[in-house]
């Protein structure tokens, strides 16, 4: 079963527009990591930010912000004001703090954003 | 400037050759990882160490193969017995291999069979 799910292959906006990325996990550990990353044209993947499963408070850096909620199992990435260095795929994942694999990361399938000019 | 360095960025293969990736960083990390990434899909985990002279495979670690004789280094070797090995090839490390940790990446090496 997929543990992370991004169900929105690609977007569009315009730029100035805000945005939002969904991300929906499963886990059954009560300990566990999100992270959401941003892949460029580039290739490489940025980190943005990570959330423990104990932390359910919004965070707000410059233009994102990004809101966990356990209770729908999702943790959504906002871009306000989008702007076209923001075009990039971004990628949602999960570590389960649980398991004895390394830090093996889940992650989901990628959302590829397009900021409009 | 620490960071993770792969290299080459653009690799060709013919089949039936063996091509090995480069990876190397020097944050200091105690873990590294190998991703692959295919068109429209997320990433998957080829091998991990967690320290020197030990690693583990990943999801998908038929055809694959790496050592670790130094921290800073994890090279990934892609073997003929690979049946798909185009892709986008990722790097990342951590500063130890525990689940609480951030992984960060390299640049990726794009592998093409010809």
């Amino acid at each position: 079963a997929q543990k992370v799910t991004q169900a929105q292959t690609e977007i569009s906006v315009v730029e100035k527009e805000d945005v939002t990325l969904d991300c929906v996990y499963e886990t059954r550990d009560t300990t566990y990591y999100l992270f959401w990353y941003k892949q460029p044209p580039s290739g490489e993947l940025v980190f943005l930010i990570r959330r423990n499963s104990f932390d359910e408070q919004n965070e707000i850096s410059g233009r994102y912000s990004w809101n966990f909620q356990k209770s729908t199992s999702s943790f959504n990435f906002t871009i306000t004001a989008s702007q076209v260095v923001d075009s990039a795929v971004y990628f949602c994942a999960l570590s389960e703090a649980g398991r004895n694999t390394g830090n093996q990361f889940y992650f989901g399938t990628g959302t590829s954003l397009t900021v409009i000019p | 400037d620490g960071g993770i360095t792969q290299s080459p960025k653009y690799l060709f293969r013919k089949e039936g050759q063996n091509v090995t990736l480069s990876c190397e960083q020097n944050l200091n990390h105690d873990a590294m990882y190998w991703y692959r990434q295919d068109p429209g899909q997320g990433l998957r985990l080829i091998y991990y160490s967690q320290i020197v002279n030990d690693f583990q495979k990943g999801d998908i670690a038929e055809g694959y193969s790496v050592s670790r004789e130094k921290k800073e280094s994890f090279p990934l070797t892609v073997t003929s017995a690979q049946k798909n090995p185009t892709a986008f090839y990722l790097c990342a490390s951590s500063i130890f291999g525990a689940n609480t940790d951030t992984q960060y990446f390299g640049p990726g090496t794009r592998l093409t069979v010809l």
